[in-house]
């Protein structure tokens, strides 16, 4: 059975501390992996990773992928209030999304 | 990318009752999908949805369940006698192809709460 897993289920941290949020996968066919933000109702789009050892940037936010061990890691640096969400783990199979629980980010002022 | 817009918002039902929640893209969208979230878990897939007819289902989708695009834009999710479990963030996406390098796009979703 395909399965995503992330981990911590939820943070507590401080504004300019730095988190590393996981996610580990079992899927067949696998496509991509995708992590997206969920604030207040729709994801939004934050990654899309498909290659091994890449790192894909975006200001303060990193992820990589690693495909022989089947996992990914979202890093977030110098935190800030506005960072607090729900951050998803999503691997694509076959054009459908396989969601994780989330990883659910409080970020204290 | 463009908004993708679902209505309702918020939609509250009898048990029993018959709803169907809208998903508005932009035509030239191709791929269609419906996932939902029960308050507190995961987001879920439910459906997709490609040249008007459906290409997979999930065993959530049952045969409570019906998707079409009627009108070759609204996309419609109908669920015909509603449960207290349908209680849920319901959402659209959509891709313009089978493979984007920026993922779906979810429309702003639609809180279905069953009564």
């Amino acid at each position: 059975e395909d399965k995503v897993v992330q981990s911590p289920l939820s943070l507590v941290v401080h504004e300019g501390d730095t988190v590393t949020l996981n996610c580990s996968y079992e899927v067949t066919n696998f496509r991509s992996l995708l992590w997206y933000k969920q604030e207040k109702k729709a994801p939004t789009f934050l990654f899309m990773l498909t290659s091994s050892g890449i790192e894909k940037k975006s200001g303060r936010l990193s992820s990589i992928l690693d495909k022989k061990e089947l996992f990914s890691i979202l890093n977030i640096t110098a935190t800030q209030t506005g960072d607090s969400a729900v951050y998803l783990c999503a691997v694509n199979r076959d054009y459908k999304y396989i969601f994780g629980t989330g990883t659910r980010l409080k970020v204290l002022a | 990318e463009p908004e993708v817009t679902q209505t309702p918002s918020h939609q509250v039902t009898q048990m029993g009752q018959e709803v169907i929640l809208r998903c508005v893209p932009i035509s030239n969208h191709l791929y269609f999908y419906w996932y939902r979230q029960i308050l507190g878990q995961k987001v879920e897939f439910l459906v997709s949805f490609y040249n008007n007819e459906i290409s997979e289902k999930s065993e959530i989708f049952d045969d409570q369940f019906s998707v079409e695009r009627p009108d070759g834009s609204n996309f419609t999710l109908k669920i015909r006698s509603t449960k207290l479990e349908d209680s849920a963030m319901y959402f659209c996406a959509r891709t313009t192809t089978t493979f984007t390098n920026y993922g779906y796009t979810f429309g702003s979703g639609t809180r279905l709460t069953v009564v």
